[in-house]
């Protein structure tokens, strides 16, 4: 079975500071990945994913992450973060009939 | 505004009871998921259904089923409630559920079990 980590439960970042949140994933042949955002009382929304190509996949809010086979992972980043981006943020992996399995969460925290 | 809903939004209720929540997917979305989140779990795939019909199966207690009607919307029927059963339940939706699409979530019913 497949298995989502994700290195940080909480990362704190200053506004219009760099940040990047780590994922690493179980390896399998092939594999799809995709980052959701959590905004406070809201259900998940999709940032981005990877299926195959290009290794570099940007998103939706300036959001980007590379997949790296040989690391197994799937870093999401973002050159510059605004207030608006303070939410919790799930890597997921797509398993089987499309069952997601994800990670346990990072929670981005940004100060002014 | 995802195209999901979900109802009710909040649900309180005693333990042993019996509740349902209920799941409208997207326009055109064959297919619908449930997950459970909770604080101690994370987020938790339940089950899986496309075109009326279960296709994958999580870590779903046997307290709980789940079906999909004919007009594709879906209900999740959890019995003989625990505390331990609080949580968020989300309920998404896909196109024909591959493995390579985006599921889109609804905003979920947060169940508190007292």
């Amino acid at each position: 079975a497949q298995s989502v980590t994700q290195l940080d439960s909480q990362v704190p970042v200053f506004e219009e500071a760099p940040v990047e949140l780590r994922c690493n994933y179980s390896s399998s042949v092939s594999v799809y990945l995709f980052w959701y955002v959590q905004y406070p009382n809201q259900g998940l929304q999709l940032l981005l994913k990877y299926l195959s190509g290009s290794t570099l996949v940007k998103g939706i809010n300036g959001f980007e992450a590379e997949f790296n086979k040989s690391q197994t992972s799937f870093h999401l980043r973002k050159p510059s973060v605004h207030i608006s981006d303070t939410a919790e943020y799930f890597c997921a992996v797509s398993e089987g009939a499309g069952k997601l399995i994800f990670g346990q969460g990072t929670t981005l925290q940004v100060k002014p | 505004d995802s195209g999901v809903t979900q109802t009710p939004k909040h649900l309180i209720t005693a333990t042993g009871q019996r509740v349902t929540l209920r799941c409208s997917p997207r326009s055109g979305d064959l297919s619908v998921y449930w997950y459970q989140q909770s604080l101690d779990q994370g987020l938790q795939f339940l089950i899986q259904y496309y075109n009326g019909e279960e296709r994958a199966k999580g870590n779903i207690l046997e307290r709980f089923s789940a079906q999909q009607f004919p007009d594709l919307h879906s209900e999740l029927n959890l019995s003989s409630l625990e505390l331990g059963d609080s949580a968020l339940y989300f309920c998404a939706s896909s196109p024909s559920g591959g493995n390579k699409e985006t599921q889109y979530f609804g905003p979920g019913t947060r169940l508190l079990v007292l």
